[in-house]
């Protein structure tokens, strides 16, 4: 059972190139979410998603675009990246927002806007 | 808003003692906290939950308390073991917030 599992896990960009991040989720969870962890900021939500086809801008949206175009993929966008955009992002999912339910996340994807 | 807020230093533990985290909470309290624990390199994995209503809970070696009296919650580790070094995050999942984590250290 993978779990979630986001990729690529490393990646380096030039300012004002594009990518796009990867999560993916074989538990049948209905949310799902992206954060970014900085050093002396701890996680913060980006975007996330109560099922498919919606999402919601979180904390620190500006920058980034999301979709979720399949129940168990979740997509994270850079359209222009930013050296401010250098970060571990992690994706996480949960069954549903009720009060029991954990979320469970991915191993990261670091990436570094030189 | 609210906010979450951990200690930002490192808590240094001698094996087999008990290590006592702490996360505090502004403004409203939150219906239940969770609690993480994350190693380097890896994803927050989900330890326990607590809610507002519970004093306690406990689950093996670990025990969490919420006091909405002090705004506070406790995540204790009994018998610690250098396997139990790694950052702990506290969560209010109503509001998706993280505090920025306490890093636990048990030397043997």
């Amino acid at each position: 059972n993978a779990g979630v599992t986001q990729t690529p896990k490393f990646r380096v960009l030039k300012t004002g190139q594009s990518m796009t991040l990867l999560c993916a989720q074989d538990m049948n969870h209905e949310y799902m979410y992206w954060y970014r962890q900085d050093p002396g900021m701890g996680l913060r939500l980006i975007h996330y998603s109560v099922g498919e086809g919606t999402t919601a801008k979180g904390e620190v949206p500006d920058g980034y675009n999301v979709s979720r175009l399949k129940k168990q993929n979740f997509l994270l966008g850079l359209e222009s990246a930013a050296p401010s955009q250098t970060s571990v992002y992690f994706c996480a999912s949960s069954y549903s927002q009720g009060e029991d339910q954990p979320q469970h996340f991915g191993d990261g994807t670091r990436l570094s806007i030189l | 808003s609210q906010k979450i807020e951990q200690n930002s230093e490192a808590l240094n533990i001698q094996e087999g003692k008990t290590a006592t985290l702490t996360c505090n909470y502004t403004n409203y309290s939150p219906a239940y906290l969770q609690w993480y624990r994350q190693d380097p390199g890896r994803g927050p994995v989900f330890l326990l939950l607590i809610r507002e209503n519970e004093k306690e809970k406990r689950k093996e070696r670990l025990k969490v308390t919420f006091d909405t009296t002090l705004k506070q919650s406790l995540f204790h580790i009994t018998a610690s073991q250098p396997a139990d070094s790694a950052t702990y995050l506290c969560a209010s999942y109503s509001t998706l917030t993280f505090g920025k984590g306490t890093m636990l250290l048990v030397s043997p």
